[in-house]
């Protein structure tokens, strides 16, 4: 079945360092989803991307789509404390409608400042 | 954006017995989504509840266990039947709004 793997399962870095994350699949996705949730809330919506090669920005995020269509790639530049949460991808299972959702395993990340 | 509104935000509860988790969106949606976080792992969806129809449940989850209601286009239901400690997980309905997928906060769920 479908799965989505990302790493690093976790992160523990200084304010104002650069972090990166991936987000794998065996199979092909026509949509990736970045989403973040911190303690005691539902996930939040970062970043949308549906194109291969796909590069967008949100402020201080970038996720790249996959050239392959089997991953995805989330930069955070310059973290700040606010940053914590444990980020996720996800996109549509089974290659259905982007409203049923299939996430990835998640990558907790800690910004020290 | 939506504002998805849950209660109870948090209960414990005796194996055995059921609880009734519910939803409230701010807007008129179409379809509603139930889905489950246990501890320390990722999202997992239940089902979708279509206002007026029965829900659809995703492989591996049953209606007895997860029984949802959906009575107009802004609240929806999940009970979860007959717990065991093993349904000690975060609940969280989704709406699709303008496109995009809005998550509640979820209720957090102990089977003692």
């Amino acid at each position: 079945g479908q799965q989505l793997n990302q790493s690093p399962q976790s992160m523990f870095i200084q304010e104002g360092e650069d972090v990166s994350m991936n987000c794998t699949s065996s199979s092909i996705f026509n949509t990736w989803l970045w989403y973040k949730q911190e303690p005691g809330e539902g996930p939040v919506l970062l970043i949308a991307l549906y194109k291969a090669g796909e590069l967008t920005s949100n402020g201080r995020l970038t996720a790249q789509f996959g050239i392959t269509r089997k991953d995805s790639f989330l930069n955070i530049s310059a973290s700040i404390p606010s940053d914590v949460g444990i980020y996720f991808c996800a996109g549509p299972r089974y290659g259905g409608a982007t409203n049923k959702l299939i996430f990835g395993t998640g990558t907790l990340l800690a910004v020290q400042p | 954006s939506a504002v998805i509104s849950q209660k109870p935000s948090r209960d414990i509860c005796q194996r055995g017995t059921s609880l009734t988790i519910q939803c409230q969106v701010d807007s008129q949606v179409t379809m509603m989504f139930w889905y489950r976080q246990q501890p320390g792992q990722s999202l997992t969806l239940i089902a979708t509840a279509n206002q007026g129809s029965e829900a659809t449940y995703e492989s591996g989850f049953v209606i007895d266990k997860f029984p949802i209601s959906r009575p107009n286009l802004t609240f929806s239901t999940l009970t979860v039947s007959n717990m065991s400690p093993e349904d000690s997980s975060i609940y969280l309905c989704s709406v699709t709004l303008f496109g995009e997928q809005f998550f509640g906060p979820g209720t957090r769920l102990t089977v003692l």
